[in-house]
């Protein structure tokens, strides 16, 4: 079936360094995935999208990549900080109706 | 604009007591999303619609229903509540079309049933 899975369930990092966090994806066939990211006790927060044409994206200290060859997705915060602490979630775009798909998720825990 | 609001915030419940979460939204988004997350996991899809009087099962609608008579409101109704129940549950709104599919979230009930 179809699933979205996460690597690495905890990573901690020193503050200003930089994060990747990695997600791997099963449908070949996926066009567009979404990083969001869920501070504790709020709700999911969008961060960066990407859609399959493309290879890369950036945002502001963010970027993502995706390697469609070995179904592999990552986000890169730069010089993180510790208001990046939080569990950070890759979704799997399954129209026609928007549902998404979501992994399990990676907490990123940032050491001062 | 408020965005997607969710309440009660909070609520404990009996078993096989019932209650109804509310959820809103004032983006005049046509899709809209029930969700659990039960602790240190992902999201499930309970319950979607795609617009007003229409709704369809997601992941695990089971002990669940939902209902859609406005584009703006989505409440979650929850019959005999179970032990299992007990989750966060999160409302979620999303456009149609305009190739844009990011689902944008409220801050989520905590229920706990005991």
């Amino acid at each position: 079936g179809e699933s979205v899975g996460l690597h690495l369930p905890t990573l901690s990092v020193q503050e200003g360094d930089n994060s990747i966090i990695n997600c791997a994806y099963s449908n070949s066939a996926s066009d567009y995935f979404i990083w969001y990211k869920q501070e504790s006790g709020k709700g999911p927060q969008f961060i960066i999208d990407i859609r399959s044409n493309m290879d890369k994206r950036q945002g502001q200290r963010v970027t993502v990549l995706l390697n469609k060859t070995v179904k592999h997705l990552s986000l890169q915060i730069a010089a993180t900080q510790p208001g990046d602490s939080a569990v950070y979630f890759c979704a799997e775009y399954k129209g026609p109706t928007n549902k998404l798909i979501f992994g399990t998720g990676t907490l990123l825990a940032v050491q001062p | 604009n408020a965005g997607v609001t969710q309440t009660p915030k909070f609520r404990i419940l009996k078993i096989g007591q019932s209650m109804t979460l509310q959820c809103a939204q004032d983006m005049n988004h046509n899709y809209m999303y029930w969700y659990r997350q039960d602790p240190g996991m992902g999201l499930k899809l309970i319950y979607y619609s795609v617009g007003a009087g229409i709704t369809d099962k997601g992941e695990v609608p089971n002990g669940y229903n939902v209902s859609r008579s406005t584009t703006e409101d989505f409440p979650l109704r929850l019959e005999l509540a179970a032990p299992s129940q007990t989750s966060v549950y999160f409302c979620a709104s999303s456009y149609s079309g305009q190739g844009r599919y990011e689902q944008y979230f409220g801050p989520g009930t905590r229920l706990t049933v005991t």
